[in-house]
């Protein structure tokens, strides 16, 4: 099974620091994805990455920037963290473009900043 | 674009009673529709998804979903609720065209009543 861990389940943070996120798949997949889940808005994709070094902006990008410098591992940084980024962050991947192929998840990263 | 709406941000059933969380997509190509689910404090698993091969879809759980063209819709159901199914369920849309994975639908919690 395709596994996808991410390595900060619950994290405190105040405003204006740095937060990294990070992301890591074992299954050799292409697409990686970032998405932000909040109460009555579901899933949000804030950016993905289709190849090593390669990353396009989702719907919600503002306030975040991704690396990926390997082809197992996503970052997602929040530059200066704010209280409406509180949130809970979900990493995916998936084997390659087509529609079909289904995303695998990780648990998730919840965020408080105060 | 594509698009999905979860009728019901809420649901409650009695245990045994039938589970029935609806689903309704806007796509302008033929779409390939899934259903995830979420149980507290943990990521998306993959419930069942079409993928034109059949219109009904028997997924993990003894859930199952009828692609209806002519409704644009996907429900999900299940004859008999468990206790264990409580949980966050999200419907989602994805093509072929473009880079971008799934479109996630708002949620449906369902609750299930002794």
């Amino acid at each position: 099974d395709v596994k996808v861990t991410q390595s900060s389940r619950y994290l405190v943070k105040r405003t204006g620091e740095k937060v990294f996120l990070e992301c890591v798949q074992d299954m050799d997949h292409e697409n990686m994805f970032w998405y932000r889940q909040d109460p009555g808005l579901g899933l949000r994709l804030i950016y993905f990455s289709y190849d090593v070094k390669m990353k396009e902006k989702g719907d919600i990008p503002e306030g975040y920037s991704v690396s990926r410098e390997k082809k197992e591992r996503f970052s997602l940084i929040l530059e200066s963290a704010s209280t409406n980024q509180t949130s809970m962050y979900l990493c995916a991947s998936r084997l390659g473009p087509l529609g079909a192929n289904v995303l695998t998840f990780g648990a998730g990263s919840r965020l408080t900043v105060l | 674009a594509q698009s999905v709406t979860q009728l019901g941000s809420h649901v409650s059933v009695s245990e045994g009673a039938l589970v029935l969380l609806r689903c309704n997509y806007s796509s302008s190509v033929p779409p390939y529709l899934f259903w995830y689910v979420q149980y507290p404090n943990q990521g998306l698993q993959l419930l069942l998804k079409y993928t034109s091969a059949a219109t009904l879809v028997k997924g993990i759980n003894g859930f199952e979903a009828e692609f209806k063209k002519s409704e644009t819709s996907f429900h999900l159901t299940k004859p008999s609720a468990h206790m264990s199914d409580a949980a966050e369920y999200f419907c989602a849309v994805s093509l072929d065209t473009g880079r971008r994975a799934l479109t996630f639908g708002s949620g449906t919690r369902l609750q299930v009543q002794p």
